[in-house]
């Protein structure tokens, strides 16, 4: 039984541009939430994706964006790059919108 | 707004030398607290789940306890495979199912 898988596993970018990141659930699993977590630091709320809507959102800026398909996957956009998104990307699936979440091995960003 | 402290930042033992790891929390009803084991690039790995105080889990050399304010997670015996870093998250009754984290325990085990 494949847990939360992530790719790519590491992004090399510069200040501007665009990048996607990519998730697939846990089998059984059907929301998926992604997370921020600098070095050092705890993970941070981006937001959730539940039948394919954005349910709850934390305190980031439009530039970050999502999607969910009808697989339950689900992608996380940010544009206009800044140096202080370098960081490692962490998606977490649980079943519906109940208590628990399982993170992915994460993507780390690192934006020059 | 759900807040989670951790404490201590760091803490390094000794083979063998017990200890215990502290998060305090302040959330708006709690659904549930979590702990999670992450290792140096990796994405953090399930360990508990804890829903009411009294409640007490355990894991091989790991258990976990919960009072209306904190929780601590007790390591008995370590040994170097249990370095890592340990994270606390709470999920609220007025949070949805976001979960908010602490900035974690970074513990060493000494052979």
């Amino acid at each position: 039984d494949a847990g939360v898988t992530q790719s790519p596993t590491h992004l090399i970018k510069t200040r501007g541009q665009q990048v996607t990141l990519r998730c697939s659930p846990k089998s059984g699993h059907d929301t998926v939430s992604w997370y921020q977590q600098a070095l050092g630091q705890g993970p941070q709320f981006i937001f959730q994706y539940y039948e394919e809507e954005e349910r709850q959102r934390g305190n980031f800026p439009d530039r970050f964006s999502g999607h969910q398909f009808p697989n339950y996957s689900s992608e996380l956009n940010v544009n206009a790059l800044l140096l202080g998104d370098s960081a490692l990307y962490l998606c977490a699936s649980s079943p519906g919108q109940g208590i628990g979440q399982y993170f992915g091995a994460g993507t780390r960003l690192s934006v020059l | 707004e759900d807040q989670v402290t951790q404490s201590p930042e760091a803490l390094r033992l000794q083979e063998g030398e017990s200890s215990s790891l502290n998060c305090s929390y302040t959330v708006s009803g709690l659904r549930g607290l979590f702990w999670y084991r992450q290792d140096p690039g990796k994405g953090p790995e399930f360990l508990f789940t804890l829903y009411s105080a009294g409640e007490e889990k355990e894991k091989e050399r790991l258990k976990a306890t919960l009072t209306k304010k904190e929780s601590f997670l007790h390591i008995t015996a370590p040994k170097p495979e249990d370095s890592a870093t340990y994270l606390c998250a709470v999920q609220g009754q007025t949070s949805g199912s976001r979960l908010t984290f602490g900035e974690g325990t970074q513990l060493t085990v000494n052979p």
